[in-house]
């Protein structure tokens, strides 16, 4: 069965600095999504991709954030200089499309970033 | 605004017996609303989903849940709790506008006692 993967699973930075968080997506996916849950609160929403650009963004993803899809499989997610309050589990989810049936989301399992 | 309220933070069967997970919804139009569980060190997998066909939504594993209009509620239900049910489950609903995100519960941790 097809799956959504993520690398790396694990990633400690120092404050300041830049991590690229990779994802995979399902191979015939068209929207792409990143979520990210702080340890012991709920999983929220970040961004979502289509056609190459951000369809809605949440009020977290602000300027330190961006998301690009360098080629055909690879979907990344960037923070340029790194906070503390980073410091999460990264989810990346795909989905066929929107709305029924079609925009039921696969999520991967998760990159932990630990922001010190 | 969507949003869904989860009533437990941790619940705990002994196997074989039922498992109950609540789930309150807020919501201004007719939701789509899930259910994903979380093994630990894997991904968020889609249990079932309530899109307005029929109330009653069965999943994989032998879930199910009901969906009730009157009540705000899609309440998770098993009549048997096996071991590897023991995870994280995340009630979810479906954002209104057209970029398809999500948004989750607190989630409940269920514990299954052998």
């Amino acid at each position: 069965e097809p799956e959504v993967t993520q690398t790396p699973s694990h990633q400690v930075t120092q404050m300041g600095q830049e991590v690229i968080l990779r994802c995979v997506p399902i191979s015939n996916h068209l929207y792409f999504y990143w979520y990210r849950q702080i340890l012991g609160q709920k999983v929220e929403f970040l961004v979502s991709f289509y056609n190459n650009e951000i369809s809605e963004k949440s009020e977290i993803f602000d300027d330190q954030f961006s998301v690009e899809r360098p080629d055909g499989s690879n979907f990344t997610l960037k923070i340029r200089s790194t906070k503390l309050e980073d410091s999460a589990m990264y989810f990346c989810a795909s989905s066929e499309g929107r709305g029924l049936g079609l925009g039921d989301q696969y999520f991967g399992p998760g990159t932990r970033l630990l922001v010190l | 605004a969507q949003s869904v309220t989860q009533l437990d933070s941790h619940v705990s069967v002994s196997e074989g017996t039922p498992v109950l997970l609540r789930c309150n919804y807020s919501s201004s139009y007719s939701p789509s609303l899930f259910w994903y569980v979380q093994h630990p060190n894997k991904g968020l997998q889609l249990l079932l989903k309530y899109t307005s066909a029929a109330t009653l939504v069965k999943g994989i594993n032998g879930f199910e849940a009901e969906f009730k209009k009157s009540e705000t509620s899609f309440h998770l239900t098993k009549p048997s709790a096996h071991m590897s049910d023991a995870a994280e489950y995340f009630c979810v609903v479906r954002g209104l506008t057209g970029a398809n995100n999500l948004f989750f519960g607190t989630g409940t941790r269920l514990t299954v006692i052998p």
